[in-house]
């Protein structure tokens, strides 16, 4: 079985500068996170879709953040424009049904300058 | 909401030593708790879970952690690391049953280190 999906694994760019991550889930996991990972902390929660529908985003930073679920698989995070804080591994995970063991993707590491 | 405090940033272990990877967590509801192990340059990967039933819940590559409702802890322990064990390990909880499917909260990590 495939695991999760992501590219690209590392990014750098500019402040100001835009910015997009793309997740594919395991194969029929109807939910999907984004967390972020900043060095030295352990990952936190920015969006939660249920298939193609947002359940959480509390804690996006909706001013420059925003991500999609298009058909209810891949999905996409956009960060425009993006601040030196943004710096981090962007990790993406994904879940089958009642089931609590959440699969993580390899992560994409972003360094904004 | 729920909260998690691991209580080590770093830890440095000799070889086939011992080793306890201290965790506890803040809830008002029953939880669900997990540790999970990270390699450099790599995701998360499950090492195990208490969901419920035994207290004493073992997980993969002779990692074991021990629930403990009274102290609000979820250890995690080994008795004899390798070398291969050097990573980071997080602790996370999430709301318990009927919660729905929600998001895992995370600690900060405790960075073991094996040294030969």
């Amino acid at each position: 079985e495939a695991g999760v999906a992501q590219s690209p694994r590392y990014k750098i760019i500019e402040k100001r500068q835009s910015v997009a991550f793309w997740c594919n889930p395991i194969s029929g996991h109807a939910t999907l996170y984004w967390y972020q990972q900043i060095l030295g902390q352990g990952p936190k929660l920015l969006i939660q879709f249920q298939n193609n529908g947002v359940v959480d985003d509390s804690q996006l930073p909706k001013d420059r953040f925003s991500a999609e679920r298009l058909k209810g698989v891949d999905s996409t995070l956009k960060i425009q424009p993006a601040k030196l804080e943004d710096s981090a591994v962007y990790l993406c995970a994904s879940r089958q049904g009642n089931y609590y063991e959440q699969y993580f993707g390899p992560g994409t590491r972003l360094t904004v300058t | 909401a729920q909260s998690v405090t691991q209580l080590d940033s770093q830890v440095p272990v000799f070889e086939e030593a011992p080793v306890e990877l201290r965790c506890n967590y803040s809830s008002s509801v029953s939880v669900y708790l997990f540790w999970y192990v990270q390699y450099p340059n790599q995701g998360l990967q499950l090492l195990l879970k208490y969901l419920s039933g035994s207290t004493l819940v073992k997980g993969i590559n002779g990692f074991e952690a021990e629930f403990n409702k009274s102290q609000t802890s979820f250890h995690l322990r080994k008795p004899s690391v390798h070398i291969s064990d050097t990573a980071e390990y997080f602790c996370a909880v999430s709301a318990g049953p009927n919660s729905g499917n929600t998001p895992l909260v995370f600690g900060k990590g405790t960075r073991l280190s094996v040294i030969a």
